[in-house]
């Protein structure tokens, strides 16, 4: 079966780094994509990697290795408004998107 | 503002009772998406239209059925509500296979 594996639940203090995982097992890969989804609120594009490498966009950066079936998103100079879950995505090979169950990140001052 | 608009936000139903959800987008996208999202699982597609006119099924379609008659709108239909479809419903929309999800505010329906 295809499973996308995230951390349930992360801490880490303002202006420090966070770094968080995800490993994919699917059938085909077409794209990785990374949402962040605010308690209440709806999902929201973060980043998107197809090929292997570091995509940096401001203060967050994703990595993508497709052999290792592994991607991490990379949050820098953490704000308390970066209190959210992370959801990661995985495209199979017919471009359905599979989803991990997210991972909530708590901002501690 | 351009987006996806879903009605109603909140919604409590009785069991057996028949409900539609809307949903509305101005982006002119091809492909729209119904998902449903519940505490410790990843959002679980429910239905998609890759352009109007179609339909498919997504992993959890029982219960459900959709339309799309046109591009902007693609309503999601509980023909006769069960418990276990208390959830969050989003739904949403993209304009090509590479492209990322524009999502909804949610739909919060609860069952009874």
């Amino acid at each position: 079966g295809q499973n996308i594996d995230q951390p349930t639940e992360m801490t880490a203090t303002e202006g420090a780094i966070v770094q968080i995982n995800c490993t994919y097992q699917t059938s085909g890969f077409n794209g990785l994509f990374w949402y962040q989804q605010h308690a209440g609120e709806a999902p929201t594009f973060l980043s998107y990697n197809v090929l292997d490498g570091l995509e940096e966009k401001g203060r967050f950066s994703s990595f993508l290795s497709r052999s290792k079936g592994y991607s991490y998103l990379l949050l820098k100079e953490l704000q308390m408004k970066d209190s959210a879950s992370y959801l990661c995505a995985v495209k199979d090979s017919n471009y359905q998107l599979i989803w991990g169950a997210g991972t909530k990140l708590i901002i501690k001052p | 503002i351009a987006g996806i608009t879903q009605a109603p936000t909140s919604q409590i139903l009785a069991a057996g009772r028949r409900m539609t959800l809307r949903c509305t987008q101005d982006m002119r996208h091809n492909a729209m998406y119904w998902y449903r999202q519940d505490l410790g699982l990843g959002l679980r597609l429910i239905h998609y239209s890759n352009t109007a006119g179609t339909t498919g099924k997504g992993e959890v379609p029982d219960g459900y059925s959709v339309s799309r008659a046109n591009t902007d709108d693609f309503p999601l239909t509980l023909a006769s509500a069960v418990p276990s479809q208390t959830s969050v419903y989003f739904c949403a929309s993209s304009d090509s296979d590479n492209s990322p999800l524009h999502f909804g505010n949610g739909t919060r329906l609860t069952v009874t």
